[in-house]
């Protein structure tokens, strides 16, 4: 069982479409990120939040920290095929221990 | 291109046998982070270093190792390998140690083991 749980696993939608993927954990974490991995290369950093109930937007991605910091969420506006991609989510504990979710794997169709 | 460079890019050997990755971070970043993704486990934090020391322990096997050098490059160095070891290796470095630091991944190496 991962400690980050990430759904949907898969998302296959049409360009235009809204979309919102997840990120739950029981765990309390001092920051989460959120990357964009295309295949054969590394995860690029799109965001990191760090206090519970923060907002941030990056063009027509909005991301959302859990008021108990356990959580969080990945909203697309408007999606085009470049927003293509395995999206992660990580999360850091204490300074020790940094986790990934299994990822959500989205596909826009033009 | 993140700035983070590693080599080789694709490393096949055999069971048994020792390999070491190499990771150059980005110019003036002091940590170097290591991850393992294979396709059933996911992106699995391994270990970190911050200006040539230890920091940061994850899922690092006893059979792996890893050390930062004085100009901050690091080396992973997998030895007895197993087929299951088989997986992309990625690299990545921020400027700060803590792990909340917006961290910079290179293109990673695919060691594939037979």
């Amino acid at each position: 069982t991962q400690l980050l749980e990430q759904s949907p696993q898969f998302l296959s939608i049409q360009e235009g479409e809204n979309l919102t993927v997840y990120c739950n954990s029981s765990s309390v974490f001092s920051s989460l990120q959120w990357y964009r991995q295309e295949p054969g290369e590394g995860p690029v950093l799109l965001v990191t939040v760090v206090t519970g109930g923060e907002v941030k937007k990056l063009k027509r991605l909005t991301f959302q920290f859990g008021d108990a910091r356990k959580d969080s969420s990945l909203h697309i506006t408007a999606a085009q095929p470049g927003d293509t991609g395995l999206y992660l989510c990580a999360g850091a504990r204490n300074n020790n221990d940094m986790r990934f979710g299994a990822g959500t794997r989205l596909t826009v169709k033009p | 291109d993140s700035g983070v460079t590693q080599t080789p890019k694709h490393l096949i050997t055999a069971t048994g046998q020792r390999v070491t990755l190499r990771c150059s971070p980005r110019s003036g970043d002091l940590s170097v982070y290591w991850y393992q993704q294979s396709l059933d486990q996911g992106l699995q934090f391994l270990i970190q270093y911050y200006n040539g020391e230890e920091r940061a322990k994850g899922n690092i096997l006893e059979r792996f190792s890893a050390q930062q050098f004085p100009d901050l490059h690091s080396e992973l160095n997998l030895s007895s390998l197993e087929l299951g070891d088989s997986a992309l290796y990625f690299c990545a470095s921020s400027v700060g140690g803590h792990l909340s630091y917006e961290q910079y991944f290179g293109p990673g190496t695919r060691l594939t083991v037979t």
